[in-house]
């Protein structure tokens, strides 16, 4: 049973566009949202946040928008850059701290020159 | 660089013969976790711990154990390892238990042959 759903293995963008990045979930008591960043040969880092008392959360390029009437989760990176080509795991916990966080599989990001 | 380091980064052992996994963290964070990572599915929840206060998940099996000596080491043991259980291992660590940000070491790949 996942509770956390990231429907697109992969996705591929150009250089200077909008990156979406999707994530469903099932679990109506999740309340805390994160979006973690993987680079090959390295571990995950935590990249943005939202609490269910918020519907949008943006940190520079990175902008996280949760809608929890679809429980949805979406992380918009504009505009893209080659950097940027990583693998996104989103997160989802119904209480504080990472004890009971679920995660996603993962979206493979590929920025194209 | 304060950081959490597992060694080593690809681990291979036989069918049945026990093996141990590390993890060292100069954070000084109180809670470390470990993750079973298999290809393109989600870091799943081993166990953690709360200091010395040790917390298992559910699910995880009676084969996999874990030792936290210190603060800044924790081991994850598999006392007989089967095909099954070839996967990237992540180690974590968070401040404390009200805090969803993790940091994640760079795993260590195991195979079992």
């Amino acid at each position: 049973d996942q509770q956390v759903k990231q429907n697109s293995p992969s996705l591929s963008v150009q250089e200077g566009r909008i990156s979406i990045l999707n994530c469903d979930y099932t679990n109506s008591m999740f309340d805390y949202f994160l979006w973690y960043k993987k680079y090959p040969a390295e571990g995950p880092t935590f990249l943005i946040s939202i609490s269910s008392i918020k519907d949008k959360n943006e940190d520079g390029r990175f902008t996280v928008f949760l809608n929890k009437s679809a429980k949805h989760l979406s992380l918009h990176i504009v505009p893209s850059q080659p950097g940027d080509s990583a693998v996104y795991f989103c997160a989802a916990s119904a209480v504080r701290g990472a004890q009971k966080l679920v995660f996603g599989q993962g979206t493979r990001l590929t920025i194209n020159p | 660089d304060a950081m959490v380091i597992q060694n080593p980064r690809y681990q291979v052992t036989q069918f049945g013969k026990p093996v141990t996994l590390s993890c060292s963290q100069t954070l000084n964070h109180n809670v470390m976790y470990w993750y079973q990572q298999k290809s393109s599915q989600a870091p799943k929840l081993l166990f953690h711990y709360y200091d010395k206060d040790f917390n298992n998940e559910a699910d995880t099996p009676d084969n996999f154990q874990s030792r936290r000596p210190n603060t800044s080491f924790c081991f994850l043991d598999i006392r007989s390892p089967g095909l099954g259980d070839a996967a990237m291992y992540l180690c974590a660590t968070s401040r404390d238990l009200v805090r969803e940000e993790l940091f994640f070491g760079s795993g260590t790949q195991l195979s079992v042959l």
